[in-house]
């Protein structure tokens, strides 16, 4: 099946600094990307979708000046936490939009970076 | 908008025994996707099942099962003969248009003890 990764898998930062979480399709070409936030023993909330070449599009409620989004290939979104606060450790999950055999797209999900902001 | 729901929040099964986690639902659109995502204690998320819409025949993969009623907006997982790797988080999704964003539900804690 169609592979998505995500780096880091885990990240310790200091508030205020900035972290970069990156997510890539391995093996197949994706034009939409999306980004989703979990708390523990929740479900997964959609913060974002990426387009590759265009500006995301954020949900209600998402700082798009804090949670920056940038999709600049077909194989490449990446998540910028600014400034980071205590209060946006999370477990962040991306997915990838593509076809795998099929006629018809599916999300593939990456393994999702545990962000721990101290 | 769509909604899911799932009001199981925790459910347990004894292993090879069977289990059914509920789901129901409410969109505006005739036709759609749903979905059953099972997240276990890696976080990673592995699609379970999934079943079209417009499709009346139930969506089946192996030991997983759907029982899907269209005009009843319920979408149930029965999982059959039960193992303690299917300890997992489960979640259902709908998704109105292939490729789109996924709605979930709040999620059911599956527990299969020995």
């Amino acid at each position: 099946g169609a592979v998505v990764s995500q780096h880091p898998s885990w990240v310790i930062c200091k508030s205020g600094t900035s972290v970069k979480i990156e997510c890539r399709s391995l093996d197949f070409q994706a034009t939409t990307m999306f980004w989703y936030r979990q708390f523990p023993k929740q479900s997964l909330m959609l913060m974002a979708t990426s387009n590759e070449g265009s500006k995301a599009t954020y949900e209600q409620g998402v700082e798009k000046d804090k949670f920056l989004i940038n999709h600049a290939s077909l194989t490449l979104s990446t998540l910028t936490v600014t400034s980071a606060h205590p209060e946006d450790s999370s477990f962040y999950i991306c997915s990838a939009v593509g076809r795998q055999g099929r006629s018809v797209d599916e999300q593939f999900f990456g393994p999702g970076t545990r962000l721990t902001v101290l | 908008a769509q909604t899911v729901t799932q009001s199981q929040p925790e459910m347990s099964v004894q292993e090879a025994e069977t289990v059914t986690l509920s789901c129901t639902y409410d969109t505006s659109e005739s036709n759609y996707y749903l979905f059953w995502y099972k997240q276990p204690p890696s976080r990673q998320m592995i699609l379970v099942i999934r079943q079209e819409a417009y499709k009346q025949q139930n969506a089946t993969e192996n030991r997983f099962s759907v029982n899907f009623q269209k005009a009843a907006k319920s979408f149930s997982l029965k999982i059959s003969d039960s193992q303690l790797g299917d300890t997992a988080m489960y979640f259902c999704a709908l998704e109105w248009l292939s490729g789109s964003r996924l709605t979930f539900g709040e999620g059911t804690q599956l527990t299969v003890n020995p």
